[in-house]
């Protein structure tokens, strides 16, 4: 299994802030056949399923606010989410799809 | 508008074995796609379990092969999980989703039912 390492596990920032989640691969997400990581990421609100953010690790799913941007490549992805809102309290979750989907661990965000 | 929609029992016994049902709007599952199930543990770690696709064939997380059973029903468009011999540490909230087949990020998804292993 590949395994994905998330970080920080929890954080907590003021409303406009900017917030860093990583997530870190345990082997490469690059496939040299057409040059794309394969690396998505979620958004799962209290009481509701995960919500597909980016996927090919900086493509923006139909109707996600630009301020959710996705970069990296190889092992090390970030999601930088600019100008926080209160409804972005959430968890936070990195996903690759090179092999047998797995996830990390989670990023909780919470607003101060 | 595709909606995903899982069902079945919230508690199950230790040793017996959970099944789920995922009935599906909006879309045929036989006319593509893969068609999964995950689970959230208490403490958010997220498992993806296995999938059908829409021809049929099924393809198992390995740390579950010898328990795990998806089976589909087309008359109902509906898909099944049935996990056997659970454990307490099969609690968890379990989703059905769809995949953007041949790649496997989900973009549809039920609102996940919350099932308990407890005698």
């Amino acid at each position: 299994d590949i395994v994905m390492t998330q970080s920080p596990s929890s954080l907590a920032v003021s409303a406009g802030e900017t917030v860093t989640i990583n997530c870190k691969s345990s082997q490469s997400l690059l496939y040299n056949g057409n040059q794309k990581n394969y690396l998505a990421w979620y958004q799962q609100k209290p009481g509701q399923s995960p919500k597909l953010l980016i996927y090919w690790t900086s493509t923006r799913q139909s109707g996600v606010p630009d301020r959710f941007i996705g970069s990296g490549s190889g092992t090390d992805f970030t999601l930088t989410i600019s100008s926080v809102l209160a409804e972005d309290l959430a968890i936070y979750y990195c996903q690759q799809y090179y092999h047998t989907p797995t996830f990390g661990s989670g990023t909780k965000l919470e607003i101060k | 508008e595709i909606q995903l929609q899982e069902s079945g029992p919230g508690l199950v016994k230790p040793s017996q074995s959970l099944s789920l049902t995922c009935s599906v709007t909006g879309y045929t599952i036989t006319s593509g796609y893969d068609w999964s199930w995950l689970r959230k543990f208490p403490g958010n770690k997220m498992e993806w379990m296995g999938f059908i696709t829409y021809s049929g064939s099924t393809n198992y997380n390995p740390s579950l092969k010898s328990r795990i059973s998806i089976t589909r029903d087309t008359s109902k468009n509906q898909f099944f999980l049935q996990l056997n011999s659970v454990t307490t540490e099969d609690t968890a909230t379990y989703y059905c989703a769809r995949d953007e087949q041949p790649y496997w990020y989900f973009v549809f998804w039920g609102p996940g039912t919350m099932v308990t292993v407890s005698s």
